[in-house]
Order: structure tokens, then sequence, then C-alpha cells
């Protein structure tokens, strides 16, 4: 398996445009993360599904953020319009309840994202 | 709620020194452990993991114990080198709390020649 696919894996845009950043998961999973990290507040939890529905999106910042899971293969985190406190690097990651005992999460490569 | 803390970094040896990264946790109910490790560039990767009380993760020379009775999971290495320079995350998930993993702040090694 080639793992969690991200794309792009940076970003450069200027403030007010909308961003898109997109997710494949590991084939099989049934749970997908999005997490932001960055220096001054470390790796934060966004948002995450459960069979492509989201379950917790507490941790999404504000109504900015918004992300979708249409399928098992695929996930998207829009920010729009964004802002220069927007940049970081924003992780998916993937995993299967069903498969082990315990939840490890896989993560992708991250997409680092530059908002100037 | 559930939540890990860990030793603020960063931390710097020699190579071949000994390495400690401490790491203590909060749960109500019974956890599995986790150190991922993160290299320059990349996202976070597994390094051990432990599900039960007194079970022994190892990989790569880095072991960590479950100390239920002192709530600890710290990472050792006996003897690191300068590939092991990354950030290391102590993380805990509650199997019974929908696969909600809790990660630390994460401690960055570095290793000098």
């Amino acid at each position: 398996d080639a793992g969690v696919i991200q794309s792009p894996r940076h970003e450069v845009t200027e403030m007010g445009q909308e961003v898109t950043l997109r997710c494949k998961p590991i084939s099989g999973h049934d749970y997908l993360f999005w997490y932001r990290q960055t220096m001054m507040r470390g790796l934060e939890l966004l948002i995450y599904f459960n069979n492509n529905v989201p379950i917790d999106d507490s941790g999404m910042p504000e109504d900015r953020f918004s992300a979708k899971m249409p399928n098992a293969s695929f996930s998207t985190l829009k920010i729009q319009p964004s802002e220069p406190r927007d940049s970081a690097v924003y992780f998916c990651a993937s995993s299967s309840h069903r498969v082990m005992n315990y939840n490890e999460q896989f993560f992708g490569p991250g997409t680092r994202l530059t908002v100037l | 709620g559930d939540s890990v803390t860990q030793m603020e970094g960063p931390v710097t040896l020699s190579e071949e020194a000994c390495l400690t990264i401490n790491c203590t946790y909060t749960a109500t109910g019974y956890p599995s452990l986790f150190w991922y490790v993160q290299y320059p560039g990349e996202g976070l990767q597994l390094l051990l993991k432990a599900t039960k009380a007194d079970d022994k993760g190892s990989n790569k020379g880095f072991e960590a114990t479950y100390r239920k009775e002192t709530t600890s999971f710290h990472l050792e290495k006996g003897s690191v080198q300068v590939s092991d320079s990354a950030v290391y995350f102590c993380a805990l998930s509650d199997r019974n709390n929908n696969n909600d993993m809790r990660f630390g702040a994460g401690t960055r090694l570095t290793v000098k020649p």
C-alpha cells in the first residue's frame, strides 16, 4: 500500500484566497483525521471521520475551515478565506478500528501551507 | 479528559549517549500507549506501542514500558545515533473513546557526532 497520500505537499497563497487540501487514506481504513501542526501550538486535531461521517469537529478553529469526505478514499480540508495565521503543516491520518485492537494512526507526509 | 504530558525539549546529546524522554498520562479507561517519531520534513511514524500494563514496546533500539502504577511510558535508548535526531511524541488512545488519540507536545532530540 502507498500509505496516506496528501496533496499538494506545499501551498503558497495570498490572504483571502481559498485553499483546498486533499487526502487519500489507506485503503480499508474507516477512520480519517485532519491535524494541524505549528511551532506555537504543536499538533492539534481538527476533525475526524468514521465511515465518511464527521464525528468530532470541535477542533476546527473557525467557520472558515470546512472538511468533507465524499467517499471512503478521499477527503478535503478547505479554508475560505485564508489568513496568514493559518500557515502551518496540515496532516491527514487514517486508521482501522476493525483490524486492530489498538488505534494506531498512519500519517501522510503533510501539506505545508503558507499564507502571505 | 485523557491527556499526555511529556518532557519538554529540546534535548541535545552526543552520539552514543543514553536517552530518556519522560511521558506520563491521565486516562479514565484502559488506554493503549504509543511513541511516534517525526523526522524533518516528514509526517509522524509509529515508533513503538504497548496495549496493556507491563507491556514493553521496542523498535530500532528504543524501548518503553507501560507502567500503570506510575501512569508512565518513558522512552529509552541506550546509545543514540545522529540519525535518531527527530521530534518524539508520546500518545494515548482509549479504544473505548471513538478512536480519539491524544498527543503530547513533542520533544525535539538533536544528536551531535
